[in-house]
């Protein structure tokens, strides 16, 4: 398995309240993408990364923010958590080429 | 942007028959095409990938076909076992690219 953690796996929060989940490489590999999965929708991008300080809007950034400030580590950040951000979120990461992408082991975010 | 589109949303087989799963998208310029299965509590693992100057590949039970003049490509499982139960999605990306497009998978029920 590729050397991909995310933390914390599960969360519970109420609304309101910012939250930070955070996605962790071993592989050196450049690209990093954050996820959410809900029922119905598949997997949506939300942001993605492209190197250190280099990120990019996904189709559902609204909410959210990012920040990679080292090559292993991408944070994604909900300013003010609402209900409609509950939801499995999974990092993923590709190496130079960005085809193949491997992916975390997920995290769940209730809020509530 | 892209557009994938991925059929059938759910598929229930009997043990031992074949199941195939068909995407089609819209980016006639795309050249890799993943296909990806998510277990239960997991987050998706790739299992086979084909780029766009093959037309067939094959590894053991599983086999992607692709079409691009008619710019859809599919999944193939023979002899399928309950193992194979799963979500299945696939994926379009076109070259330099910063981020790939996902169809809404596949939950696939290998009936024993």
């Amino acid at each position: 398995d590729a050397g991909i953690t995310q933390s914390p796996r599960h969360k519970v929060t109420e609304t309101g309240t910012p939250v930070t989940l955070r996605c962790h490489q071993t592989e050196n590999h450049r690209y990093m993408y954050w996820y959410r999965q809900d029922p119905g929708h598949g997997l949506r991008l939300i942001h993605y990364s492209y190197g250190v300080k280099d990120t990019d809007k996904g189709e559902v950034s609204d909410g959210y923010s990012v920040s990679r400030s080292k090559t292993e580590d991408f944070l994604l950040t909900l300013e003010s958590a609402t209900s409609s951000q509950t939801s499995v979120y999974f990092c993923a990461i590709s190496g130079q080429g960005n085809y193949e992408q491997y992916f975390g082991p997920g995290t769940r975010l209730t809020v509530t | 942007g892209e557009n994938v589109e991925q059929h059938p949303s759910t598929l229930s087989v009997q043990e031992g028959d074949s199941a195939v799963i068909k995407c089609t998208y819209s980016d006639s310029a795309s050249n890799y095409f993943p296909w990806y299965k998510q277990e239960l509590g997991k987050g998706p693992q790739l299992i086979i990938d084909i780029r766009s100057n093959v037309g067939e590949k094959k590894d053991q039970r599983i086999a992607v076909t692709l079409n691009k003049t008619a710019k859809h490509f599919s999944l193939h499982i023979t002899e399928t076992q309950p193992e194979d139960s799963a979500v299945y999605f696939c994926a379009v990306k076109a070259p330099n690219a910063g981020k790939s497009t996902f169809g809404d998978g596949t939950t696939l029920t290998v009936k024993p």
